[in-house]
């Protein structure tokens, strides 16, 4: 079974500009999630999918960050502008009966 | 709010040696629980998990972690570390009955040197 695919891998912007990251998660998880990791923090969720429904997104900063899911399957997560301070790893991951699976993340720096 | 505290934020041990890793969390209700680990350079995968049962959890690669319901801990333990065991490990909880929100600890990172 493949795992969570997430691209890019590794991004650098400049703070103001915008970045967006994408994730396809394991087929036929039903539920997909966004965290954000900052250095020497443990994940944070941000957003949570049902199918293309948003469960819980009340960690998300929507003044600047954005999320969809519009066919129930893959999902991209936006930053618009991005900040010095939103330099991390995000992290997408999906789940059956209870246990996430998580893919290997797109680290960002905002310079 | 729940939270997860993990207190040993960087443990360094010899091979062979024992490991425990102290894991406590914050939460009125049913929890479940999970230990987390993130090689170097990889993503995070499951070592183990409680949903609940015997309160004694046996994961892959040696590992195991008792619930204590009492001291609302969750730890985490090696009898004899390997140096492939050098990675970080994090607790994580979430309640039973809610939207599976995981809440992670901040991560021990171990080193077991040879």
């Amino acid at each position: 079974e493949a795992g969570v695919a997430q691209s890019p891998r590794y991004k650098i912007i400049e703070k103001r500009q915008s970045v967006a990251f994408w994730c396809n998660p394991i087929s036929g998880h039903a539920t997909l999630y966004w965290y954000q990791q900052i250095l020497g923090q443990g994940p944070k969720l941000l957003i949570q999918f049902q199918n293309n429904g948003v469960v819980d997104d009340s960690q998300l900063p929507k003044d600047r960050f954005s999320a969809e899911r519009l066919k129930g399957v893959d999902s991209t997560l936006k930053i618009q502008p991005a900040k010095l301070e939103d330099s991390a790893v995000y992290l997408c991951a999906s789940s059956r009966q209870g246990e996430q699976f998580f893919g290997p993340g797109t680290r960002l720096t905002v310079l | 709010a729940q939270s997860v505290s993990q207190h040993n934020h960087h443990v360094i041990l010899s091979e062979a040696a024992s490991l425990e890793l102290g894991c406590n969390y914050s939460y009125g209700g049913t929890v479940n629980l999970f230990w987390y680990v993130q090689y170097p350079g990889q993503h995070l995968q499951l070592l183990l998990k409680y949903f609940s049962g015997d309160p004694l959890v046996k994961g892959i690669k040696g590992f195991e972690a008792e619930f204590i319901k009492s001291k609302f801990s969750f730890n985490l333990r090696k009898p004899s570390v390997q140096w492939s065991d050098t990675a970080e490990y994090f607790c994580a909880v979430n309640s039973r009955g809610n939207t599976d929100k995981l809440i992670f600890g901040t991560g021990t990172r171990l080193q077991v040197f040879p």
